[in-house]
């Protein structure tokens, strides 16, 4: 069965510092997609990144990165010089396509808090 | 211009009530979907339709009915409303066909039952 584990619930740093929010996941599927998603204080859920098991090429973008490491079935999320606006629950998600169709599995959220 | 818009954004109501909860997206996405986020933040999908039809149905209580008039359109029916059913409603859309693409997400419905 599908599961998606953030063992961290609530991390505070102060602005500047850098952040690894974990991501540890199990599938039985040799094709997979991670995803990151971030939900701000005003609740909305907003997508960061996609990625399939077949790519393990780590990813950059501005401050954000993530490493995923098939052999330790881990994808965690990197902030580097975290900021305020940073705060949000964040969450890791897995979705198997051997229907066809998508369906997300999320972990329990990391909730981040960064403060000045 | 939102891409995947719900309303009501809030939802106060009494314990055996019906409502509804509407849900469009201008995506152009042929799949869309319903996630209930409880008290603990804890996101999990409730239904799936792809081009009206339904794909996904997670063993969520048969007072809950989704329906689907079009492919832009996905509303979430619930009957005899309980205290339990209070909640964060998100509807989702997505592209299907080949690769798994994102999610978008609507801005959320908070349902509360009193």
């Amino acid at each position: 069965a599908q599961k998606v584990t953030q063992a961290q619930t609530e991390i505070s740093v102060v602005e500047k510092e850098d952040v690894t929010l974990d991501c540890v996941y199990e599938t039985r599927d040799t094709t997979y997609y991670l995803f990151w998603y971030k939900q701000p204080p005003s609740g909305e859920l907003v997508f960061l990144i996609r990625r399939n098991s077949f790519d393990e090429q780590n990813e950059i973008s501005g401050r954000y990165s993530w490493n995923f490491q098939k052999s330790t079935s881990s994808f965690n999320f990197t902030i580097t010089a975290s900021q305020v606006v940073d705060s949000a629950v964040y969450f890791c998600a897995l979705s198997e396509p051997n229907t066809g169709f998508q369906k997300l599995v999320f972990g329990t959220g990391t909730r981040l808090l960064v403060s000045p | 211009d939102t891409a995947v818009s719900q309303t009501p954004k809030y939802l106060v109501t009494q314990m055996g009530n019906d409502k509804s909860i509407k849900c469009e997206q201008n995506l152009g996405h042929d799949t869309m979907y319903w996630y209930k986020q409880d008290s603990k933040k804890f996101l999990k999908i409730m239904f799936s339709y792809n081009n009206k039809e339904l794909i996904i149905n997670e063993t969520v209580p048969n007072r809950f009915s989704p329906k689907s008039p079009d492919k832009a359109h996905l509303n979430l029916h619930i009957n005899s409303l309980e205290l339990g059913d209070s909640a964060v409603y998100f509807c989702a859309s997505s592209q299907e066909g080949g690769a798994v693409t994102e999610a978008f997400f609507g801005q959320g419905t908070r349902l509360t039952v009193v």
